[in-house]
């Protein structure tokens, strides 16, 4: 079946680092993939997203790019914040939806002052 | 405009009990769709509601359950609590099938079970 593989943390960084969060999948057909992030007490909140092959989703800075050939959706920062802080999950959709949203286990996120 | 609303946000129950929880979408929103997150599974679909027909279902026993209303808002049970069932579960509301649509998470109903 489909899946989302991430690394789980904490990734630790210092504010103005630069991030990545790697993310790989594994889905038949051309699925959408999405980034959510969840902050302390809080439900998902959309990030970014990409529905084909070399889409660049884009938001508050971050960026992911969509690569079919290396089945891959990692999320980029050029430098991060304190704010930034949270829980990232990468997600995919499958060509039909029916079977709701893919997650993977999520990036716990630490950015030191 | 509000967004997705569930509730409670917090509740405490014993094996063997059941429970029900509410989620409101947004306004407009006609699919509602359920996810539980725990610590080891990570968050896993569990169904989705649109015009009050179960469209999609999870890998989850007949335990779990729910309904949609004519106003979109939706219902979740569970009957015969485990202690596994303790998670959060996050409801998300779309404008259409959710398969075809962003969704909206709301922040959750937190479950413990003793």
């Amino acid at each position: 079946g489909d899946s989302v593989t991430q690394m789980e943390g904490p990734v630790t960084l210092s504010e103005e680092a630069f991030l990545t969060i790697n993310c790989t999948y594994t889905a038949t057909g051309y699925p959408s993939l999405f980034w959510y992030v969840q902050y302390p007490g809080e439900g998902l909140q959309l990030l970014l997203k990409a529905t084909k092959a070399d889409d660049k989703g884009s938001n508050k800075g971050f960026e992911a790019t969509y690569r079919k050939e290396t089945t891959s959706f990692h999320l980029e920062k050029g430098s991060v914040q304190v704010s930034d802080s949270a829980v990232y999950f990468c997600a995919l959709r499958a060509g039909g939806g029916a079977d709701g949203l893919t997650f993977g286990k999520g990036t716990h996120l630490i950015i030191q002052p | 405009k509000a967004g997705v609303t569930q509730t409670p946000r917090y509740l405490i129950k014993t094996r063997g009990q059941q429970v029900t929880l509410s989620c409101s979408p947004i306004s407009g929103h006609r699919s509602v769709s359920w996810y539980q997150q725990t610590p080891g599974q990570g968050l896993q679909f569990l169904f989705e509601y649109f015009s009050e027909t179960q469209r999609n279902k999870g890998n989850f026993p007949g335990r779990f359950s729910g309904r949609q209303f004519s106003n979109s808002r939706s219902e979740m049970n569970v009957s015969t609590l485990e202690l596994g069932d303790s998670a959060l579960y996050l409801c998300a509301s779309s404008p259409d099938r959710a398969g075809a649509n962003v969704l909206t998470f709301g922040a959750g109903s937190r479950l413990t079970v003793l």
